[in-house]
């Protein structure tokens, strides 16, 4: 049962529209999330988090977007470029600062 | 500062085999953990190491185990190898147990045949 769940197994998107990757969790004790990006051959690398406390957080060209109520959250990328093609992984932490759980990964093609 | 490193970069093994996968975190983490990554299913919570203890443990039988050096170095073991035990197989180190910020090294791809 999994209790992060990323529906996309993929997205294309045009260079410099929006990419949205999305998220769902179940479980209603995951108070901190957190995006990787993962090229191939690399492992992942930290992209940004948000805090349950919170309901946005930006950096740069990313932004991500927590909706406690529906246990969505959602990527935002801004413009999309191709640099950013990569497979994204959602991650959630419970507040008792247990493992993290993974979701399967979104592989994102930016398109010159 | 140095990454994150694993060692081998890549395994190939028969079943019934055992294997012994090595992880050094970066230079001043003390937390280790260990991810399991098969196609389709992400990245799957193996266990977290700290201070040579383990900390927390995931879903998996008990052919997998690990431990921590005092350098903070970790190895994780496999034994009796399966088919499906083929993965890419992910070490992440963080400052401490319960930091949230991890960081992964490129990881060991284990084909068993």
């Amino acid at each position: 049962d999994q209790q992060v769940k990323q529906n996309s197994p993929s997205l294309s998107v045009q260079e410099g529209r929006i990419s949205i990757l999305n998220c769902d969790y179940t479980n209603s004790m995951f108070d901190y999330f957190l995006w990787y990006k993962k090229y191939p051959a690399e492992g992942p690398t930290f992209l940004i988090s948000i805090s349950s406390i919170k309901d946005k957080n930006e950096d740069g060209r990313f932004t991500v977007f927590l909706n406690k109520s529906a246990k969505h959250l959602s990527l935002h990328i801004v413009p999309s470029q191709p640099g950013d093609s990569a497979v994204y992984f959602c991650a959630a932490r419970d507040n008792y600062g247990q493992n993290f759980v993974f979701g399967p990964g979104t592989r994102l093609s930016v398109l010159p | 500062k140095a990454g994150v490193t694993q060692t081998p970069r890549y395994l190939i093994k028969t079943r019934g085999q055992q294997v012994t996968l090595s992880c050094s975190p970066i230079s001043g983490h003390r937390s280790v953990s260990w991810y399991q990554q098969t196609p389709g299913q992400g990245l799957q919570f193996l266990f977290e190491y700290f201070s040579e203890t383990q900390r927390n443990k995931g879903n998996f039988p008990g052919r997998f185990s690990g431990r921590q050096f005092s350098n903070s170095r970790s190895e994780m073991n496999v034994s009796t190898l399966e088919l499906g035990d083929s993965a890419l197989y992910l070490c992440a180190s963080s400052l401490a147990a319960g930091v949230n910020e991890q960081f992964f090294g490129p990881g060991t791809r284990l084909t068993v045949l």
